[in-house]
């Protein structure tokens, strides 16, 4: 197992235009995480899943953002209609038990929106 | 919702000389506490955490943390820091299953 894997590593879209984002998790983690971080911050919570279920969406994540786990493996977040403020870095994180195991980060996607 | 705030943004460090990263958290009954590096362009990884039993908590590549419930508060140590060393650390408690990061702490480290 190489860990949660993230694609693109990098995405430049023009205002506008829709795109999204594949986060793989490592296998045996049921829940999953996405969030977001703009420079010179901490990461913020956006969404998680636990299996399939998505169980929370944070307030941050407008109409424009939809994320998804079918069979509760790998996820999907997409964004529609691109703005500059949406320029960040999309990280994706795995867990099986939260408290004890932690999660496990993957490198991200990096977003900037021109 | 529990928080931590991360009190210096910028910590520049000579190699070999120790350094302290101060978290504090607000406080509740249980807490469950996060240290996280992050270097350029990568993801986060963990440095060490604190869920409970020994307040002196260490972790990976010589880094350790002291839990202090009556300070409210998770700094991290490491008593000779490399160049490597240079990156962004965060420090997190857990809410439930999600993680409130706090700001990050830049650390330079300079030969």
């Amino acid at each position: 197992d190489t860990g949660v894997s993230q694609d693109p590593r990098h995405k430049i879209t023009k205002r506008g235009q829709n795109v999204t984002f594949r986060c793989d998790p490592i296998s045996e983690h049921n829940r999953l995480y996405w969030y977001r971080q703009t420079l010179g911050q901490g990461p913020e919570f956006l969404t998680y899943f636990q299996n399939e279920a998505q169980l929370e969406k944070s307030r941050l994540l407008s109409d424009r953002f939809s994320a998804e786990r079918p069979k509760g493996s790998f996820s999907t977040l997409e964004i529609q209609r691109t703005e500059q403020g949406d320029s960040a870095m999309y990280l994706c994180a795995s867990s099986f038990d939260t408290v004890r195991g932690g999660y496990t980060f993957g490198s991200g996607t990096r977003l900037t929106v021109v | 919702a529990q928080s931590v705030t991360q009190l210096d943004s910028q910590v520049p460090v000579f190699e070999e000389a120790p350094v302290e990263l101060r978290c504090n958290y607000s406080s509740s009954v249980s807490v469950y506490l996060f240290w996280y590096v992050q270097y350029p362009n990568q993801g986060l990884q963990l440095l060490l955490k604190y869920l409970s039993g020994s307040t002196l908590v260490k972790g990976i590549n010589g880094f350790e943390a002291e839990f202090n419930k009556s300070q409210t508060s998770f700094h991290l140590r490491k008593p000779s820091v490399h160049i490597s060393d240079t990156a962004e650390y965060f420090c997190a408690v857990l809410n439930d299953y999600k993680l409130s990061f706090g700001a990050g702490t830049t650390v330079t480290v300079r030969a």
